[in-house]
């Protein structure tokens, strides 16, 4: 069955550092991939998304491109903040009114 | 209102009771979902409904698991005779008409505890 996987966190930064977050898939077909962000004590908010290869998703600074070839959807930022500690998570949907599947999560806090 | 609304935002409960569990989705949002975040398990679906089509219920972990959505809007989570693994934040989300995953709205959350 389809899948997402995710580097481990916790991921530790100081701020304006580069981040890079791997996410990996597994799927049937072209599915839309998601980064959702969860910042602590809040609900979890769409941060980005691309609906077919090669897309690139964008959204506060952050970027993820569809690659097909390599079936990830990293993200990155250029310089982090403080304020972009939270809990990023990655998805797929296999169809625009189907059910979101996850990673696990990664963890990211930024020290200043 | 404004969001999707959950209640209540944290339930303690007894092995072996029933909880539920209760979602107000956004006003217009035709599709509501139902996922559980749990430590180990990361965020897993458990059901979707889409306006009055059959409900997509393959995520449901256990017959112990029942949700209802009345009227095309409230819903409601069910957990029968409780287990310790059932300890868990349970997240509902609605989305408009036509946007599917690419438009939801999560709420904060249900914490269950059960003890």
């Amino acid at each position: 069955g389809d899948s997402v996987t995710q580097m481990e966190g916790p991921v530790t930064l100081s701020e304006e550092a580069f981040l890079t977050i791997n996410c990996t898939y597994t799927a049937t077909g072209y599915p839309s991939l998601f980064w959702y962000v969860q910042y602590p004590g809040e609900g979890l908010q769409l941060l980005l998304k691309a609906t077919k290869a090669d897309d690139k998703g964008s959204n506060k600074g952050f970027e993820a491109t569809y690659r097909k070839e390599t079936t990830s959807f990293h993200l990155e930022k250029g310089s982090v903040q403080v304020s972009d500690s939270a809990v990023y998570f990655c998805a797929l949907c296999h169809n625009q009114g189907g059910k979101l599947i996850f990673g696990q999560g990664t963890e990211l806090s930024v020290k200043p | 209102g404004a969001g999707v609304s959950q209640s209540p935002s944290n339930k303690v409960t007894e092995k072996g009771k029933d909880v539920e569990l209760r979602c107000d989705p956004i006003s217009g949002h035709t599709a509501l979902y139902w996922y559980r975040q749990s430590l180990g398990q990361g965020l897993e679906f458990l059901i979707y409904f889409q306006g009055n089509s059959a409900p997509d219920k393959s995520g449901l972990p256990s017959d112990r698991f029942s949700a209802e959505r009345t009227g095309g809007s409230v819903s409601t989570l069910t957990i029968q005779r409780t287990q310790q693994e059932d300890s868990a934040v349970y997240l509902c989300a609605s989305s408009p008409p036509g946007q599917g995953a690419s438009g939801y709205t999560f709420g904060s959350g249900t914490r269950l505890t059960v003890v």
